[in-house]
């Protein structure tokens, strides 16, 4: 059964460090998502590519939140520096793009800044 | 995207029948109804999805009502592995540059005990 693959499962760092979380999508997908969800937000959406293109990162705080695709298998998000508010889980999911085709989501990288 | 109401919590006995309603009085005629769930630690997970006529598949029914401003999710004979936060999320199957974008609101915390 395939799978969205995520590392690390769980990262705890200090304030102002840099963290790298990384997203292997499904094998064929062509849009990725990266989500964050604290217990104040819920789940919301921070940015995603299709084609390995940037489509939207509206959602993303830009000064210090970057997402990249090197290629089609890894997804990245990078946060520099790193705030005690970044603090939450980041899933990432992945998709055809086409509707009625479902997400599917990893099982997140949960966050600690301290 | 219309907004849904759902109950913020629910209790079920195992093998019996998990009805889940979602309130989206203010649905549009292009607007499908999603449902997605959320085990503790992992993430979401596709459940089903549809417009207007009942829709079935291997893990549950939904029920959409002729007026549309209303559904339920039907696990028909829940396990304790159904235990999670259950998501009705109303949004038009637009494709393009709007897929995958899920607005996700609090759920229903379904709990099935022995």
């Amino acid at each position: 059964d395939a799978r969205v693959t995520q590392t690390p499962r769980h990262k705890v760092t200090e304030m102002g460090q840099e963290v790298t979380m990384r997203c292997q999508p499904i094998l064929g997908h062509n849009t990725v998502f990266w989500y964050r969800q604290t217990m104040m937000q819920g789940l919301e959406l921070l940015a995603y590519f299709r084609n390995r293109a940037p489509l939207d990162d509206s959602g993303m705080p830009k000064d210090r939140f970057s997402a990249e695709m090197p290629d089609a298998t890894l997804a990245t998000l990078k946060i520099q520096p790193s705030e005690p508010r970044d603090s939450a889980v980041y899933f990432c999911a992945s998709g055809w793009g086409t509707e009625g085709r479902p997400l599917h989501f990893g099982n997140g990288t949960r966050l600690t800044v301290t | 995207d219309a907004k849904t109401t759902q109950p913020p919590s629910m209790d079920c006995a195992e093998g019996r029948a998990a009805n889940l309603p979602c309130n989206h009085s203010t649905i549009s005629g292009n607007e499908y109804v999603y449902w997605y769930r959320q085990i503790h630690s992992q993430g979401p997970q596709y459940i089903i999805h549809g417009l207007k006529n009942n829709e079935t598949n291997e893990m549950a029914s939904l029920i959409i009502t002729e007026d549309r401003k209303s559904s339920t999710l039907i696990l028909p004979h829940a396990t304790l592995r159904d235990t999670a936060v259950y998501y009705c999320i109303v949004r038009v199957l637009a494709g393009g540059t709007s897929y995958g974008k899920l607005t996700f609101g609090q759920g229903t915390i379904l709990t099935v005990h022995p």
